[in-house]
């Protein structure tokens, strides 16, 4: 069936050095990918997408690089700050639905 | 900035209880969707409004949930009775919904459920 999950489940990074969250995804039709930042007791918060005809999309601090080859999603943060540590979600939509599948998450400490 | 406004923020109630959450999504955003969190897990989708129009609502528990978005702007969730296993965060998001347009996702803060 349908999934999205991600390699680590926790990823402790030194303030500032560079962050790498991955995500795998199985259904080869998604054609939207977006990451979000959820921190303890508040909603997600949109960080950056991709639609499928990109590999790659920078914003501030932040890339996604998609590999479709390989179905692998990433997000990369650069310079990471004690403001990043949160619980990061990787989410995907296909056929213009609007509807995201996500995945389980993965918890970025930062340590000073 | 415009956001989402959900509340209760919190909510203890005994099982076998009725309970409701409301939703105001941005203005302007046909679409609302509202989801269930577990601790530790990414958010499933409940039901999706188009309008005040249902969209889909294959995973909502429909012996015990309900959903309505009348005039198609706020909307409201309500469990009854609840049950121990409900306990969790239930999250309401928004978008424009327009095909073609964006597909981005506007979430609210929340609301912990918590059934005892």
């Amino acid at each position: 069936g349908e999934s999205v999950g991600l390699h680590l489940p926790t990823l402790s990074v030194q303030e500032g050095d560079n962050s790498i969250i991955n995500c795998a995804y199985s259904n080869s039709a998604s054609d939207y990918f977006i990451w979000y930042k959820q921190e303890s007791g508040k909603g997600p918060q949109f960080i950056i997408d991709i639609r499928s005809n990109m590999d790659k999309r920078q914003g501030q601090r932040v890339t996604v690089l998609l590999n479709k080859t390989v179905k692998h999603l990433s997000l990369q943060i650069a310079a990471t700050q004690p403001g990043d540590s949160a619980v990061y979600f990787c989410a995907e939509t296909h056929g213009g639905t609007y509807k995201y599948i996500f995945g389980t998450g993965t918890r970025l400490k930062v340590l000073a | 900035e415009a956001e989402v406004a959900q509340s209760p923020r919190y909510k203890i109630t005994e099982k076998s209880q009725a309970v409701a959450f409301w939703c105001d999504p941005i203005s302007g955003h046909a679409t609302l969707y509202w989801y269930r969190q577990i601790l530790g897990q990414g958010p499933e989708l409940l039901v999706q409004f188009q309008d005040e129009s249902v969209v889909d609502d294959s995973q909502l528990p429909k012996d015990r949930f309900s959903a309505e978005r009348l005039k198609g702007v706020d909307s409201t969730l309500k469990i009854q009775p609840a049950e121990l296993g409900d306990s969790a965060m239930y999250l309401c998001a928004s978008s424009l919904g327009t095909s073609g347009t964006s597909y981005e996702q506007y979430f609210g803060p929340g609301t912990r459920l918590t059934v005892t």
